[in-house]
């Protein structure tokens, strides 16, 4: 079975800072990993994905994750925070030629001034 | 691309009415997925199809629950019996399998989905 853990339900971080989203991941064979994004009202939004190469990928508004295979994790992060970064943050795992992607119970980040 | 698109936006039904949504996935899209979504929780595989065969089913998903894609479109999921514990956030998504690179990792397009609550 796959599984997905984010430790932490929020991330309060100031506008300006580095962020960072924990995630981490179980799963048969090699894995397919995705962060996607969830404003309010508005349908889950992809951001980036790992499925090989570079273990650091970058993807949409600045985001970047890290692959760590040794840790099992992909973490989320961005260099600088902005107010509109404030979200619903999930991660997903794949096993590689599967179906069924599974999310984590997500991360609510909030940027403040 | 004018995105997936999920009807309707809110149903209320009393405990043991039957239910009925729709998701109109994007229009080249070959893969469709529904998902629910209870508060505080990450989105819940119910099924998926590819064309218009499901080729996988939760085994969380009752036997009330059944959906179907006539030829390869749109979808629907029905809820038979309703009951208390079936309010969520039904999710609908699409994708196009990738032109290069193993399947799964294409990604996928959320709509906004359904919000049921079973009174």
């Amino acid at each position: 079975a796959q599984s997905v853990a984010q430790p932490e339900d929020q991330v309060n971080v100031a506008e300006g800072n580095p962020l960072t989203v924990k995630c981490t991941y179980s799963v048969s064979g090699n894995p397919y990993l995705f962060w996607y994004v969830q404003y309010p009202n508005r349908g889950l939004q992809f951001l980036l994905k790992y499925i090989t190469g570079d273990n650091l990928v970058k993807g949409s508004y600045g985001f970047e994750a890290e692959f760590n295979k040794s840790q099992t994790s992909f973490h989320l992060k961005k260099p600088s925070a902005l107010v509109s970064d404030s979200a619903l943050y999930f991660c997903a795992v794949r096993a590689g030629g599967g179906n069924k992607l599974t999310f984590g119970t997500g991360t609510q980040l909030k940027v403040e001034l | 691309d004018t995105g997936v698109s999920q009807d309707p936006r809110h149903k209320i039904t009393k405990r043991g009415q039957n239910v009925t949504f729709r998701c109109d996935p994007i229009s080249e899209h070959n893969r469709l997925y529904w998902y629910r979504q209870t508060l505080g929780q990450g989105p819940e595989f119910l099924t998926y199809f590819q064309n218009e065969a499901q080729l996988e089913k939760s085994r969380l998903l009752s036997d009330r629950f059944s959906a179907e894609r006539p030829k390869g479109s749109f979808s629907t999921l029905e809820i038979q019996r309703t009951e208390q514990g079936d309010s969520a956030m039904y999710l609908c998504a699409s994708s196009a399998p990738l032109e290069t690179g193993g399947a799964g990792g294409e990604k996928l397009f959320f709509g906004s989905g359904t919000q049921l609550s079973v009174l």
